[in-house]
């Protein structure tokens, strides 16, 4: 089974600049998260989906950040213009709404979009 | 609102000993509780899942416990190996409508030979 597929993997922009970053789920995932992570802290949820349909948004910076999620499936993360404070790992997450084996709600990771703005 | 805290910090020790890693969350009505794994550079690894109606999971050297009424979960590794180091994560999954589930800091492990 594939995992969650992000890209890229590091992307360097200068602050005011624009930046996607786009995330594939698991096949079947219902529930779609992004998150961000600053260097020695736990990740913060920026927005959750089901479907394609926002389920909670309000840790996500509205007046930078947008997130779309078309189809229930793929997702992009766009950060509009970037601050210098925006530098972090962007993490995307899936879970299934009925688990096998009892995992119900079990979140899965990609290896994440690390942002450096300069 | 969830607050999740991760407890130490940071962690040393040698080759062979047994650890324990402590996860408090401040809402018993919890869905679930997850335990990760994250080496630096990379994205979280799924290490350990316990439902709201189980008291503990095992996975080889990996013991989760959770005491909902406490608001606490303990990660309990037996015999460290250098493998081991990296950062270990928990997250706690809110039982009510959204669903959504928060992450403490994070224990920043290191096992030397």
């Amino acid at each position: 089974e594939a995992g969650v597929a992000q890209s890229p993997r590091y992307k360097i922009i200068e602050k005011r600049q624009s930046v996607a970053f786009w995330c594939n789920p698991i096949s079947g995932h219902a529930t779609l998260y992004w998150y961000q992570q600053i260097l020695g802290q736990g990740p913060k949820l920026l927005i959750q989906f089901q479907n394609n349909g926002v389920v909670d948004d309000s840790q996500l910076p509205k007046d930078r950040f947008s997130a779309e999620r078309l189809k229930g499936v793929d997702s992009t993360l766009k950060i509009q213009p970037a601050k210098l404070e925006d530098s972090a790992v962007y993490l995307c997450a899936s879970s299934a709404l009925r688990g096998v084996g009892g995992r119900v709600g079990e979140l899965f990771f990609g290896e994440g979009s690390r942002l450096t703005v300069l | 609102k969830q607050e999740v805290t991760q407890i130490p910090a940071a962690l040393s020790v040698p080759e062979g000993e047994n650890l324990v890693l402590n996860c408090s969350f401040t809402d018993s009505a919890i869905y679930n509780l997850q335990w990760f794994r994250q080496d630096p550079g990379k994205g979280l690894t799924s290490l350990l899942l316990i439902q709201s109606s189980q008291r503990e999971q095992t996975s080889g050297r990996l013991n989760a416990s959770l005491d909902k009424s406490s608001g606490r979960s303990t990660l309990y590794i037996a015999a460290s190996q250098p493998g081991d180091s990296a950062t270990y994560l928990c997250a706690a999954h809110a039982s009510g409508g959204s669903y959504i589930p928060t992450f403490g800091r994070g224990t920043s492990l290191i096992v030397h030979p």
